[in-house]
């Protein structure tokens, strides 16, 4: 069964550098999401992407982060300057069409 | 941003029982909602969604129901089998809007043995 791939599985980072989450959806599927999930907490929506732009984004998504669809395979999450407070798990989606959605299994961030 | 509550944190069945996981919400905007299962070091995974139409849905030994005057939705398990021990997510969304996924903050389900 096709499956939404993400990587690193864990990234670790030291504060105020750029890091770059790395994410393969489902090949034939058109939106994309990223979430994140702070250590006990619930799943937050970060943004979704469709048609090469952004279709939403949270108050969490400020300027500090981006989303890129380089190569029409790869979706990518950056955040350019990392805060202590960014440290949690990272996980894309992606979705045929809404509202289902497939997870990857996630990209562990620890700022230090 | 409260828009979608699990207020049980933590639920325990015993094997072949039933499990009722709950969920309120506060938007009546919302007009979808999805259950997603979730095990340790892995990402959330679909089970069962229900439209705002619906009243309904069942997908085997899942069934959501959804109270839409009361803004409550829950997910039936039957039988509960010690498989089904995970964290149960239950999330909301505008389906004509712009893809916004409120999720709540989950209720973990133990069944056991």
């Amino acid at each position: 069964e096709p499956e939404v791939t993400q990587t690193p599985s864990h990234q670790v980072t030291q504060m105020g550098q750029e890091v770059i989450l790395r994410c393969v959806p489902i090949s034939n599927h058109l939106y994309f999401y990223w979430y994140r999930q702070i250590l006990g907490q619930k799943v937050e929506f970060l943004v979704s992407f469709y048609n090469n732009e952004i279709s939403e984004k949270s108050e969490i998504f400020d300027d500090q982060f981006s989303v890129e669809r380089p190569d029409g395979s790869n979706f990518t999450l950056k955040i350019r300057s990392t805060k202590l407070e960014d440290s949690a798990m990272y996980f894309c989606a992606s979705s045929p069409l809404p509202p289902a959605q497939h997870f990857g299994d996630g990209t562990r961030l620890s700022i230090l | 941003d409260q828009q979608v509550k699990q207020n049980s944190p933590s639920l325990s069945v015993q094997e072949g029982r039933i499990s009722i996981l709950n969920c309120d919400y506060t938007n009546s905007m919302f007009d979808y909602f999805l259950w997603y299962k979730k095990y340790p070091a892995e990402g959330p995974t679909f089970l069962i969604s229900i439209s705002s139409i619906k009243d309904k849905n069942e997908d085997g030994r899942f069934t959501v129901f959804l109270n839409k005057s009361a803004k409550h939705l829950s997910l039936h398990i039957v039988p509960s089998q010690p498989g089904d021990s995970a964290v149960y997510f239950c999330a909301a969304t505008i389906i004509s809007g712009t893809y916004k996924y409120i999720f709540g903050t989950g209720t973990r389900l133990k069944v056991l043995a």
